[in-house]
């Protein structure tokens, strides 16, 4: 079945430490984004990439980076310059030229110690 | 600039109620609308969406939503509320401009009580 694989699901990291979350697409979608849920703030954008070796800065970018190096794969890495990192990361995709739709995978909680 | 107001951060109703989820929108062309549901810890679910033709849309688990372009509203329901409906819900809007992003409410938990 075709979707969107987040890894891991839970995260724990000590302060001052980087780490990189997995994103994995097989519905053949050009584009791709990262998300950052916090409790009643909804859904905030942190990047997004259209096409591969190609991405923009969302609402939120800093202390954030991603790559796109290939079609099916956005990872994101939260640095150490994140002053808030504790939150749940939701990767998504949608298709070209089309209504905006996102399809989202299941997300990964970070907590940071 | 597009945004989304979803109005209650909180709805509870009995089972057997009927569910009313508040969205409106803004937008300076014509929107695509859609509503997410998101269980605790997992991504987010499309119900329905608004793209054009008919303005009362049905979509899945009973929940369907009326776009009414006067009102800028977009307002979600359901006849008659399940325990398994409990859950938060997003209305989103997108600019219908080539590969746009979508913009989020801020989401409405909807509590259902036996």
């Amino acid at each position: 079945d075709g979707g969107i694989t987040q890894s891991p699901k839970y995260l724990f990291r000590k302060e001052g430490q980087n780490v990189t979350l997995s994103c994995e697409q097989n519905l053949n979608h050009d584009a791709m984004y990262w998300y950052r849920q916090d409790p009643g703030q909804g859904l905030r954008l942190i990047y997004y990439s259209q096409i591969v070796n190609d991405f923009q800065k969302g609402d939120i970018a800093e202390g954030y980076s991603v790559s796109r190096e290939k079609k099916e794969s956005f990872p994101l890495t939260v640095t150490s310059a994140q002053k808030n990192p504790t939150a749940f990361y939701l990767c998504a995709s949608s298709r070209p030229l089309d209504t905006g739709e996102l399809f989202f995978g299941e997300g990964s909680r970070l907590t940071v110690l | 600039a597009q945004s989304v107001t979803q109005l209650g951060s909180h709805v509870s109703v009995s089972e057997g109620a009927l569910v009313l989820l508040r969205c409106n929108y803004s937008s300076s062309v014509p929107p695509y609308l859609f509503w997410y549901v998101q269980y605790p810890n997992q991504g987010l679910q499309l119900l329905l969406k608004y793209t054009t033709g008919a303005t009362l849309v049905k979509g899945i688990n009973g929940f369907e939503a009326e776009f009414k372009k006067s009102e800028t509203s977009f307002h979600l329901t359901k006849p008659s509320a399940h325990m398994s409906d409990a859950a938060e819900y997003f209305c989103a809007v997108s600019d219908r401009r080539g590969y746009s992003t979508l913009t989020f409410g801020k989401g409405t938990m909807l509590l259902v009580s036996p």
